[in-house]
């Protein structure tokens, strides 16, 4: 069984740009999870896709944005980098409600 | 969700017991208590969960007072490699269809152990 994976595993971009970062979930989970956690604080969350639609989200801006696709992989996309938006960017995967799987997260510098 | 609050770090001697206190004093009845941990530069990693009862699986044990105002994890033997913040988050039970699912961490227990 192949867990959470997610890619790239480092980013630097700088301030303005926009990234995607990517998920490939668990096997036979069908819901996605996106976490932002910046340096010292727990994770916070950013959004859930189940089913290839948004199920809800935290409390980010609309520059934040994802999609999820017929295999159950997704994509986190950030526009008009800021640079609070420096963080490690966790995925997790779950089968509807059950315990969440999390990925070793993708850690984006912002210049 | 319920908020949860936790010591901000803990020590415990290699071999011993860990008890990792979290008090939720505001849990509905329709919400578990849910562990993670992180072990540092990692994703978290669930431990256990449960509602009422008393958990165990084979990496903890879950004691869940029975007002279930709060709670206490325990690593029965800890080793060094159990060095890790420790999350304590409630969470709705049910899968409502509608409404996210997502996990509400706060800043956790740093657990020490110590060789």
């Amino acid at each position: 069984e192949t867990g959470v994976t997610q890619s790239p595993t480092h980013l630097i971009k700088t301030r303005g740009q926009q990234v995607t970062l990517r998920c490939s979930s668990q096997s036979g989970h069908n819901t996605v999870s996106w976490y932002q956690q910046a340096l010292g604080q727990g994770p916070q969350f950013i959004f859930q896709y189940y089913r290839e639609e948004e199920n809800g989200r935290g409390n980010f801006p609309p520059r934040f944005s994802g999609l999820q696709f017929p295999n159950y992989s997704s994509e986190l996309n950030v526009n008009a980098l800021e640079l609070d938006d420096s963080a490690l960017y966790l995925c997790a995967s779950s089968s509807e409600g059950d315990e969440q799987f999390f990925g070793p997260g993708t850690r984006l510098t912002v210049l | 969700d319920a908020k949860t609050t936790q010591p901000p770090s803990m020590d415990c001697a290699e071999g011993r017991a860990a008890n990792l206190p979290c008090n939720h004093s505001t849990i509905s009845g329709n919400e578990y208590v849910y562990w993670y941990r992180q072990i540092h530069s990692q994703g978290p990693q669930y431990i256990i969960h449960g509602l009422k009862n008393n958990e165990t699986n084979e990496m903890a044990s879950l004691i869940i007072t029975e007002d279930r105002k709060s709670s206490t994890l325990i690593l029965p033997h800890a080793t060094l490699r159990d060095t890790a913040v420790y999350y304590c988050i409630v969470r709705v039970a049910s899968w409502g269809g509608g409404g996210a699912d997502g996990l509400t961490f706060g800043k956790g227990t740093h657990l020490i152990i110590q060789p």
